[in-house]
């Protein structure tokens, strides 16, 4: 079965240097969300969208921006980078129609801001 | 404040031992409760999840137990085998108008499970 793709998976950047990173969500879904996860700590809503649209807003910091384009992939943008934006971005997908609740994560992208 | 409380933080169980991860929430809201399975680098994986209306759920060797009013869920690993090595996130999200919100994790259990 197709999963969530991101990519790059690894990637590295100066400070204040800028980083964009895409998520393909599983076919047919249409609702994807955005995670943060630093190490050894859990993972923390950034943003989510859901036909396009903003649906929620959590902690993200206002130099990272996003959106969801017509065939469904996201990016995260992310501008001006930090030391402390080390950390593993997920994406999660989830089709709104379906019965379920699942969110399906993707392998994440391991952002190193040097 | 952590939303959702995950305890403990570390777990060394025997192999065919059982595993018992514990999370307590506040906020009634929270509708769905999954608890998800990651590997170092690896993305997490939905292992099983309930809602507030069953308090038991079993999914193999796997089983939910949800306690509504004290607000508290468990997950136990029965039989566990050293593949079940990894870190366990219990979470929590709500609907609103049909959607699926955000999930809310716990600050995870890192489980080593010894041969």
């Amino acid at each position: 079965a197709a999963g969530v793709i991101q990519s790059p998976r690894h990637l590295i950047k100066e400070k204040r240097e800028t980083a964009t990173l895409k998520c393909y969500p599983i076919p047919r879904h249409d609702t994807v969300y955005w995670y943060q996860q630093g190490p050894g700590q859990d993972p923390q809503f950034l943003i989510s969208f859901y036909e396009k649209m903003q649906s929620d807003k959590g902690s993200i910091p206002d130099r990272f921006s996003a959106q969801q384009f017509s065939d469904y992939h996201s990016e995260l943008n992310m501008s001006s980078l930090e030391l402390g934006d080390s950390a593993l971005y997920f994406c999660a997908s989830r089709r709104e129609s379906s019965s379920t609740d699942t969110q399906y994560f993707g392998p994440g992208t391991r952002l190193t801001v040097l | 404040q952590q939303q959702v409380k995950q305890s403990p933080q570390s777990l060394i169980v025997q192999k065919g031992g059982i595993s018992i991860i514990n999370c307590a929430y506040e906020n009634t809201a929270f509708d769905y409760f999954p608890w998800y399975q990651q590997f170092p680098g690896k993305g997490p994986a939905l292992l099983i999840a309930i809602r507030p209306d069953v308090s038991e759920k079993k999914e193999g060797r796997f089983t939910i137990s949800f306690n509504k009013s004290a607000k508290q869920f468990s997950l136990h690993i029965m039989d566990s085998q050293p593949g079940d090595s990894a870190t366990y996130f219990c979470a929590a999200s709500t609907h609103y108008g049909g959607a699926t919100n955000k999930l809310i994790f716990g600050t995870g259990t890192l489980l080593a499970v010894q041969p």
